[in-house]
């Protein structure tokens, strides 16, 4: 069975440009989790789709970040412009809906750096 | 204050030997309570869970939970240099997460065991 795939899993942008993170969750995982860690401070609650409804997204830490899940399987996070502050490790997570918090996979993660 | 607290490391120990990982948290309320292990460049992987006061054993890995003290610890016995890796204590405020992994994350252990 296939793990949570990132994609890319590195990318390095300018400021003011755009970048676009892929993740696909594991086949049939219903729970879609963005979770982030800039350097030197831990992982951090991005947001949560339960199919392809944001069920918590107050993580968020600006308007300049947009994820989407269109149709309930892979998501897109966006952003746009990135600034030099939005560097850092980008995971994603899955789980199957109505399983425990034990049943969280997590991607490999995509390694922003924006210079 | 940290929600999630933990010692940074690195921390060495000898092959064989115990390590002992700990971790302190801000919320009372919390209700579930994760031990991740995070190789280089990988994704974290979840090793333990615990969700009542006590012990949980599992191989050579032994959580331990104290709701009062706000205090939850995990101890790896017969310590392999396969166990060298960043280990990370999440807490969830949730003990039936039907799909609400919002996890709070420490900004993990540096193990190493030395051969």
């Amino acid at each position: 069975e296939a793990g949570v795939t990132q994609f890319p899993s590195h990318s390095v942008i300018e400021k003011g440009q755009t970048v676009t993170l892929r993740c696909d969750p594991i086949s049939g995982h219903d729970n879609l989790y963005w979770y982030r860690r800039v350097m030197g401070k831990e992982i951090k609650f991005l947001l949560h789709f339960v199919k392809e409804s944001k069920q918590d997204e107050s993580g968020m830490p600006n308007n300049r970040f947009l994820a989407e899940r269109t149709g309930g399987t892979y998501s897109t996070l966006k952003v746009q412009p990135a600034e030099l502050e939005d560097s850092g490790v980008y995971f994603c997570a899955s789980s199957q809906y109505g399983q425990r918090g034990e049943k969280l996979f997590f991607g490999s993660g995509t390694q922003l750096s924006v210079l | 204050q940290k929600e999630v607290e933990q010692n940074s490391g690195p921390l060495s120990v000898p092959e064989g030997a115990i390590a002992s990982l700990n971790c302190t948290y801000s919320d009372r309320g919390s209700q579930s309570f994760f031990w991740y292990r995070q190789y280089s460049g990988k994704s974290p992987e979840l090793i333990m869970s615990i969700y009542s006061n006590g012990d949980k054993e599992d191989g050579r890995f032994t959580a331990q939970l104290n709701k009062a003290s706000q205090y939850v610890s995990l101890l790896i016995r017969d310590s392999q240099p396969s166990d060298s890796a960043t280990y990370l204590c999440a807490v969830n405020a949730y003990i039936w997460n039907f799909g609400n992994e919002k996890l709070t994350f420490g900004t993990g252990t540096r193990l190493t065991i030395i051969p």
